[in-house]
């Protein structure tokens, strides 16, 4: 099994541009997170779905950040627009099941908005 | 406000010597996950243990769960300088009326063995 895919693994872009993140996620899993990751803050969970469904965005930090899951082999995450204070890596999981099982992560994205 | 506190935030050991990493968490959980982050990687799963579980083994991982003190250790016997990296452990939200199945992480435990 190739694992969780994430797109781009860099991405260093000017304030105020769109920033699109990628995941596919483990073939089978029903269940994707997202995850920022800073010094200051830890791991943050961003949002949550279940076969497709969001189930819980609380963590989404602002309008700003916007998640999508089309079918169960692809999300995305937006940031439009992006500010420096979005820098960060962010990571993508999948799961199987609705209990809170084993989560299995992609190598991540590193974001830098300059 | 962190469900899981890392302790402590960093440790040095020598090559063979034994590492141990504590957890405390505030509300009651159905499992705790132990995890591994290797510097500019994504985490990987090392144990879950069951809220009825006591005491788990997975090769030289050894993890307890003390629910009455809402705290869990990891004990990684016999180290490695391989075994460098961050370690998180993970509660889930059911305590905080959240959904179903996300994880709160703690800040991690950054494990140095030393050649």
């Amino acid at each position: 099994d190739a694992g969780v895919i994430q797109s781009p693994r860099h991405e260093v872009t000017e304030m105020g541009q769109e920033v699109t993140l990628r995941c596919k996620p483990i073939s089978g899993h029903n269940s994707l997170f997202w995850y920022r990751q800073t010094m200051m803050r830890g791991l943050e969970l961003l949002i949550y779905f279940n076969n497709n469904v969001p189930i819980d965005d609380s963590g989404m930090p602002e309008d700003r950040f916007s998640a999508k899951m089309p079918n169960a082999s692809f999300s995305t995450l937006k940031i439009q627009p992006s500010e420096p204070r979005d820098s960060a890596v962010y990571f993508c999981a999948s799961s199987l099941g609705l209990d809170a099982n084993e989560q299995f992560f992609g190598p991540g994205t590193r974001l830098t908005v300059l | 406000s962190q469900q899981g506190e890392e302790d402590p935030q960093a440790l040095s050991i020598q090559e063979g010597e034994n590492a141990t990493m504590n957890c405390s968490y505030k509300t009651s959980i159905n499992n705790l996950q132990w995890y591994r982050q290797n510097s500019g990687r994504g985490l990987v799963h090392l144990i879950l243990i069951r809220s009825n579980e006591r005491e788990k083994h997975s090769g030289r991982l050894r993890v307890t769960l003390d629910t009455s003190k809402k705290s869990s250790s990891l004990l990684i016997t016999a180290s490695r300088a391989a075994d460098t990296a961050s370690y998180f452990c993970a509660t889930d939200r059911r305590g905080y009326g959240g959904s179903q199945g996300n994880l709160i992480f703690g800040k991690g435990t950054k494990l140095s063995v030393k050649p």
